[in-house]
């Protein structure tokens, strides 16, 4: 069964202290892995999509990593304005394009 | 429109009613998707559509949920008989290439917030 696991549930980081998200993925053949940024009362919001193992994408504070089991969210030097849950989706080869979410990672980011 | 416009924004209905939720996807968007955000971050997809095709409907529960995409109209999404389980938030994405297309990214309304009492 395809699934998505991220970890931590919730991250708690002072201003400027960096970290990383987990998303742990299995899936019946990946088409593409999705990071999003979810703000309290709003859809999700699209930053990043990787397709294969090694790519790596970049966007402010923020750069995104795949491996063939797992992304890295990371973050550098956060601003309190990064705080936001944070969503990885995979795209499965053999749906009709739907995405399966994880759980999420609720990011703190205390000044 | 350059969002997708999600109506209401809340609704509350008793046991047993009915429910009606809009979307309107961004224009030149031809693919829209459902999801049911339960439980704060649990998506779960119900259903797709490709202007106004049924694309994936694997999701969807087959009893009390129905969805149309009619063209010149918002898309809906209809529950009737709601049960206490169906209190979720439910999103509206849309999507101007659909599935096979590369760099496909989802653009999500604000979602509507059913509670059922």
């Amino acid at each position: 069964e395809d699934q998505v696991t991220q970890s931590p549930e919730a991250l708690r980081l002072q201003e400027g202290e960096s970290s990383s998200l987990n998303c742990s993925y299995t899936v019946s053949g990946l088409r593409g892995l999705f990071w999003y940024r979810q703000d309290p009362g709003k859809g999700p919001e699209f930053l990043f999509t990787l397709y294969s193992a090694g790519e790596e994408k970049e966007k402010e504070r923020l750069k995104a990593t795949l491996t063939k089991k797992e992304s890295f969210l990371h973050i550098t030097a956060p601003k309190p304005e990064d705080s936001a849950t944070y969503l990885c989706a995979v795209q499965a080869r053999g749906s009709q394009g739907n995405l399966i979410f994880g759980k999420g990672t609720k990011l703190s980011v205390k000044p | 429109g350059e969002e997708v416009a999600q109506t209401p924004k809340h609704l509350v209905r008793g046991e047993g009613q009915k429910a009606k939720l809009y979307c309107a996807p961004i224009k030149g968007h031809s693919y829209v998707f459902w999801y049911q955000q339960v439980l704060k971050n649990e998506f779960k997809f119900l259903i797709s559509f490709q202007n106004e095709n049924v694309f994936d409907e694997t999701g969807m529960p087959k009893e009390r949920f129905s969805a149309k995409c009619l063209p010149n109209s918002p898309c809906s999404l209809e529950i009737q008989a709601t049960k206490l389980e169906d209190s979720a938030v439910y999103f509206c994405a849309s999507s101007r290439r659909g599935y096979g297309a590369t760099n496909e990214k989802l653009f999500f309304g604000s979602g509507t917030q059913l509670s059922v009492l």
